[in-house]
């Protein structure tokens, strides 16, 4: 699986949009963009994922750029409750791939 | 609640004894993977199966751990002689596996403290 790129850590406003980006350049075409988040001492969360046309769902959207080299995770209103390690992973939906985790972003939601 | 389902969510235990973690999947679920998360890392993948088969092992998975799925329902991992690296959290994944539906879902967790 390509290996992804994110920063370590950033801020948001509550109520504001959080924008989180994530490069992976080295993605192949039968790979997908999934979205993963852990919020303290609980289990990663799925998000969202997509292959190359931009995602929405009732928690945030994926917008995967045109040569899908990178993208982002918008969550529209951040509330404090999304204070989490937010995970981009890049993944062969064929038999047997598991998810491999990086490092992660830290966003903190600040009042 | 994913229903992924995790026992027990904590557990401390003496250096040296043995401890087992039961993880029962959502229903259908037909693969079924294994996690170790340590404090400040990204979870670690560990083991997975399909059905009842074991089909990968990592490297982290020493002799000392074992994972069944006998019936390719619930599963266990069992840590045997514990030592005080083992400390992790053990998380427990299902998925199943279509051609479109290919969502890794994970439970809470079990927390292990090897004193």
């Amino acid at each position: 699986d390509a290996k992804t790129t994110q920063p370590t850590s950033m801020d948001c406003a509550e109520g504001r949009a959080a924008n989180l980006p994530c490069n992976h350049s080295t993605i192949s075409g039968n790979e997908y963009v999934y979205w993963y988040r852990q919020i303290h001492s609980q289990g990663p969360q799925y998000i969202i994922h997509g292959l190359k046309n931009n995602e929405t769902n009732e928690m945030a959207s994926l917008i995967i750029t045109e040569d899908r080299k990178s993208s982002t995770l918008i969550l529209p209103h951040a509330t404090l409750r999304d204070t989490a390690v937010y995970y981009c992973i890049v993944k062969n939906n064929n038999a047997g791939n598991m998810l491999t985790f990086g490092g992660g972003t830290r966003l903190m939601v600040k009042p | 609640d994913t229903g992924v389902s995790q026992n027990p969510r904590h557990k401390i235990t003496k250096r040296g004894q043995n401890v087992t973690f039961r993880c029962d999947p959502i229903s259908e679920h037909n693969r079924l993977y294994w996690y170790r998360q340590t404090l400040g890392q990204g979870p670690e993948f560990l083991t997975y199966f399909q059905n009842e088969a074991q089909l990968e092992k990592s490297r982290l998975l020493s002799d000392r751990f074992s994972a069944e799925r006998p019936k390719g329902s619930f599963s266990t991992l069992e840590i045997q002689r514990t030592e005080q690296g083992d400390s992790a959290m053990y998380l427990c994944a299902s998925r199943h596996q279509t051609a479109t539906g290919n969502t890794i879902y994970f439970g809470e967790g079990s927390w292990l403290t090897v004193v």
